[in-house]
C-alpha cells in the first residue's frame, strides 16, 4: 500500500517568508507526528495528533511553528517568518493509535528539506 | 537515545551477514527494542522490534539476550542498498511515542 507522502520534497525560501509543509499519512492511521532533523543532529519531536484529541504541541520550538490536521488525515506544518536556524529536514510519520496495539510502529515519509537563505 | 549504545560505524562485505550490536543495560521490563535505519536523504525506515523473544521478518532478524541487556540486528545477506545509519532504541509500546534517535551505527556495505 501507499506509504506516508510529503510535499514539497525540497523547499528553498528567504528569511522572513512563511512556508507550508504537507503530510499525507498512511490510510487508516489515526496518529500523525511531525519531527525535524537538522544536519548531523538527531530526531527532534515537534507535534503529535491523535484522532480528535488535542494535539501534543510540546515539541514546537517557538510560536512561529503551528500545525493543523484537517479531517483526521492530511496535516500541514506552517512556519511563519522563517529563520536560517529553521533549515532542516522536516519528517512526518503516522501510526496506529499508540496503546491500541503492541505492534504500533511509526512509519516515516521521505521528508521535506527546507533551506532558509 | 541515551538508553542505548551502539558502535559508531562498521563495514560489511556485500552478500555477507551484517551483525549490528546494541547495548541497553538499563532496559526496563515493559520496554521494547526497536530498530530503524535511515538511508542517505531518506526518512527513517522501521526494521523490526521485539520484547524478549527473537524476531525475524523479511528485512532482518533480532536476537535479544536472555537478560535483555543487549541485542543484535542481523541483516542476513547485506546488499549495497543496506548502506545506512542504523538506530537502536528502547521504548514502551504505547504512550512513549516521541521517538528519539542517538547517533546510531553507520553501516557501509562494500562490494
Amino acid at each position: 500500500g501507499a506509504g506516508v507522502s510529503q510535499s514539497p520534497s525540497n523547499k528553498v525560501t528567504e528569511k522572513g517568508k512563511d512556508v507550508e509543509l504537507r503530510c499525507d499519512p498512511i490510510s487508516g492511521h489515526t496518529a500523525l507526528y511531525w519531527y525535524r532533523q537538522s544536519l548531523g543532529q538527531g530526531l527532534e519531536f515537534l507535534i503529535y495528533f491523535q484522532g480528535n484529541s488535542a494535539p501534543d504541541k510540546s515539541g514546537l520550538p517557538s510560536d512561529r511553528f503551528s500545525a493543523e490536521r484537517t479531517g483526521g488525515s492530511v496535516s500541514t506544518l506552517t512556519i511563519q517568518r522563517t529563520q536560517q536556524e529553521d533549515s532542516a529536514v522536516y519528517l512526518c510519520a503516522s501510526s496506529s493509535p499508540p496503546g491500541t496495539s503492541v505492534k504500533e510502529t511509526q512509519y516515516f515519509g521521505p521528508g521535506t528539506r527546507l533551506l532558509v537563505l | 537515545d541515551a538508553k542505548t549504545t551502539q558502535p559508531t560505524s562498521m563495514d560489511c562485505a556485500e552478500g555477507r551477514a551484517a551483525n549490528l550490536p546494541c547495548n541497553h543495560s538499563t532496559i526496563s521490563g515493559n520496554e521494547y527494542v526497536y530498530w530503524y535505519r535511515q538511508i542517505h536523504s531518506q526518512g527513517p525506515q522501521y526494521i523490526i522490534h521485539g520484547l524478549k523473544n527473537n524476531e525475524t521478518n523479511e528485512m532482518a532478524s533480532l536476537i535479544i539476550t536472555e537478560d535483555r541487556k543487549s541485542s543484535t540486528l542481523i541483516l542476513p545477506h547485506a546488499t549495497l542498498r543496506d548502506t545506512a545509519v542504523y538506530y537502536c532504541i528502547v521504548r514502551v509500546a504505547g504512550n512513549d511515542y516521541k521517538l528519539s534517535f542517538g547517533a546510531g551505527t553507520t553501516v557501509t556495505v562494500r562490494a
